[in-house]
């Protein structure tokens, strides 16, 4: 199975910072790429898809860039409802999924 | 259903048992998978069903990890002689059809397997 990679963290940032996630995928046929979230003893949700071109979603922006196989996630605005672990996802038969960058974000 | 069911959201059980696990996925979702997620780890992906097709087993960590979906609908996991590293979160979710850049996963709260 083709590797997910994350910084692990945690990544420590006050309300209203700006956060920026990586993550690199080994599979280069994948097709498909999303930013879940998961919450402390919680299920993942996704949060965001990614695609080719670049999207946005309010204060997150997520960039995909399939040469250097890389995907980001940007946050802007950080609120402490942000807290959580965002989970890096690539697309090969099943989703792949990394383990995770936690994020705190501290009044 | 309105979600993924899973059940039971909690069960201890005793090394050597078998225990099993259930998923209902949401109503007319064809696509129906299994993961697992240790303490501090990331999901590890189990097994797959996609319709009436046969199931991708290649996530199933040995022989005693088994699964079925009756009807194209409900789904048990079955581990049997439980060992202590199974035990874990076992997450179960679905989707409308094989996943895509449209269709997405929807996750159960899944099962925390505790085995003493």
């Amino acid at each position: 199975r083709k590797e997910v990679e994350q910084d692990p963290g945690p990544f420590n940032v006050p309300e209203g910072a700006t956060v920026a996630f990586n993550c690199t995928y080994s599979n280069s046929a994948s097709q498909s790429f999303f930013w879940y979230r998961q919450d402390c003893r919680k299920e993942p949700k996704l949060l965001m898809s990614v695609y080719s071109s670049g999207n946005e979603d309010g204060r997150f922006t997520a960039q995909l860039n399939r040469a250097s196989q890389y995907i980001s996630l940007l946050i802007r605005d950080s609120k402490l409802s942000d807290s959580a672990t965002y989970l890096c996802v690539v697309l090969e038969y099943a989703l792949n999924f990394g383990k995770g960058t936690s994020l705190l974000v501290t009044p | 259903g309105a979600g993924v069911s899973q059940s039971p959201s909690n069960k201890v059980t005793e090394k050597g048992k078998d225990v099993e696990l259930r998923c209902d996925p949401i109503s007319g979702h064809t696509a129906l998978y299994w993961y697992r997620q240790s303490l501090g780890q990331g999901l590890e992906f189990l097994i797959y069903f996609q319709g009436n097709s046969a199931p991708d087993k290649s996530g199933l960590p040995s022989d005693r990890f088994s699964a079925e979906r009756t009807g194209g609908s409900v789904s048990t996991l079955t581990i049997q002689r439980t060992q202590q590293e199974d035990s874990a979160v076992y997450l179960c979710a679905s989707s409308p059809s094989r996943i895509s850049g449209a269709n997405v996963l929807t996750f159960g709260a899944g099962s925390r397997l505790t085995v003493l």
